[in-house]
């Protein structure tokens, strides 16, 4: 069955360091997101991103945040000089369509990658 | 506002309990879109269901069902007979047709032997 990846699992990083995460979207899916949860919260959207473009963003994506598709398969989110409080899980997820009355809008999620800003 | 209210912050029961999760969420648009999703204690969150406004059926996947009550705003979760395999923060989520899956707090549940 299709999966979500998502690289590393697990990144420790140094306060105002610059982090890249990695994510590959099931293969036919053209919608793709980034989620985070810090440790014992709820799951907050970041941002949605199709067509090459950024569809949708939070308050929390700020200008420290980018994404970008660099090739057909890979989608990544940079945060340009992380703080303590980026420390969470970060989410990829990626639906075939936009929310639209059929199982295909439906987001499946990665399995997360830990950030650790130290 | 929140827009999608877990109030069960934690729930507790032995194996082979029925166990209901309740999830009441708030919107003002007609269409939109309910789901579930579990995160086990590796991490990682798990689809469970997707329901649309205009469709109220209650579903029943295994021992899994989903109550869907358009009338008091609610998209319940039960499990029958449960398992310590079932141990897992689940989460409600709100769609109101955009991009973005608003997410409740979820619940944890604990099954013990």
């Amino acid at each position: 069955e299709p999966e979500v990846t998502q690289t590393p699992s697990h990144q420790v990083t140094q306060m105002g360091q610059e982090v890249i995460l990695r994510c590959v979207p099931i293969s036919n899916h053209l919608y793709f997101y980034w989620y985070r949860q810090i440790l014992g919260q709820k799951v907050e959207f970041l941002v949605s991103f199709y067509n090459n473009e950024i569809s949708e963003k939070s308050e929390i994506f700020d200008d420290q945040f980018s994404v970008e598709r660099p090739d057909g398969s890979n989608f990544t989110l940079k945060i340009r000089s992380t703080k303590l409080e980026d420390s969470a899980m970060y989410f990829c997820a990626s639906s075939e369509i936009l929310a639209g009355g059929s199982d295909t809008d439906t987001q499946y999620f990665g399995p997360g990658t830990r950030l650790t800003v130290l | 506002a929140q827009k999608v209210t877990q109030a069960q912050t934690e729930i507790s029961v032995v194996e082979k309990e029925d166990v209901t999760l309740d999830c009441v969420y708030e919107t003002r648009d007609t269409t939109y879109y309910l789901f579930w999703y579990k995160q086990p204690p590796s991490g990682e969150l798990v689809f469970l269901i997707r329901r649309n406004s205009f469709d109220e059926q209650n579903e029943i996947s295994g021992r899994y069902s989903w109550n869907f009550q358009k009338s008091t705003s609610s998209f319940n979760f039960t499990i029958t007979a449960s398992q310590v395999v079932d141990s897992a923060v689940y989460f409600c989520a709100l769609s109101e047709g955009g991009y973005a899956l608003n997410f409740g707090k979820g619940t944890s549940l604990l099954v013990t032997p």
